[in-house]
């Protein structure tokens, strides 16, 4: 059973809109990730962030943004999505930076 | 963090024993060697890590050359449960900075009742 909650499971919208996955893990762990996982299953860190610091991928444009309430929760905002951003979004946790544990992913349709 | 090599895809039969292997010949002294597996619809699921000697878990035994440039992951008894991407990534077990864990493309298991 995944201890890795990822919301929704599919998302489909238009070019332009704002689009937010959420993500929780009752692990326990401290540190949290967003990867995104293309077309070709290639997986790319986008993503980490602990009770200390974020840590962005240079890579990933600035129209993605992470938001954390708490260390158990780390959500994802697009503010304006592209037909590029379709992919998988995957959330992840660890204890510190050792063992990754994966959501079931957000699978995301960009019209 | 250093690449790995993989081939695409391998099959077996339900029952046997699968030795799939990752080759890593730039390897650095303090990269850990990561097995993780996917199935469709889900994210990657843990398998196993190795930093040197070899290593068993209720999953799989993993094997790593004494030179650290090439590991074998090996399941026994393989079912159709485990057919799957296989993933061979290698990880430095920071403390700090940023994480670049990258997966590639990995190997297709194929399991043939």
């Amino acid at each position: 059973e995944t201890a890795v909650f990822q919301t929704p499971n599919y998302h489909v919208t238009q070019v332009g809109n704002e689009v937010s996955f959420n993500c929780k893990q009752t692990l326990g762990h401290d540190t949290m990730y967003w990867y995104k996982q293309d077309s070709k299953k290639l997986l790319k860190i986008m993503f980490s962030y602990n009770n200390k610091q974020l840590i962005v991928n240079e890579t990933v444009p600035r129209r993605f943004s992470p938001q954390s309430s708490d260390k158990a929760h780390l959500n994802l905002r697009i503010k304006s999505v592209e037909p590029e951003d379709s992919a998988v979004y995957l959330c992840a946790s660890s204890f510190s930076q050792n063992t990754l544990y994966f959501g079931a992913g957000t699978r995301l349709s960009v019209l | 963090d250093a690449k790995t090599t993989q081939p695409d895809s391998m099959e077996s039969t339900e029952g046997e024993t699968v030795h799939l292997p990752c080759s890593h010949a730039t390897i650095s002294g303090n990269e850990y060697i990561y097995w993780y597996r996917q199935v469709p619809l889900q994210g990657p699921e843990y398998v196993t890590h190795g930093l040197q000697q070899n290593t068993t878990n209720s999953m799989a035994f993993l094997a790593i050359a004494s030179d650290r440039k090439s590991s074998t992951l090996i399941l026994p008894h393989v079912s159709l449960r485990d057919a799957a991407v296989y993933h061979c990534i290698l990880r430095v077990r920071r403390t700090e900075g940023a994480d670049r864990l990258t997966f590639g493309k990995g190997t297709q298991l194929i399991i043939q009742p």
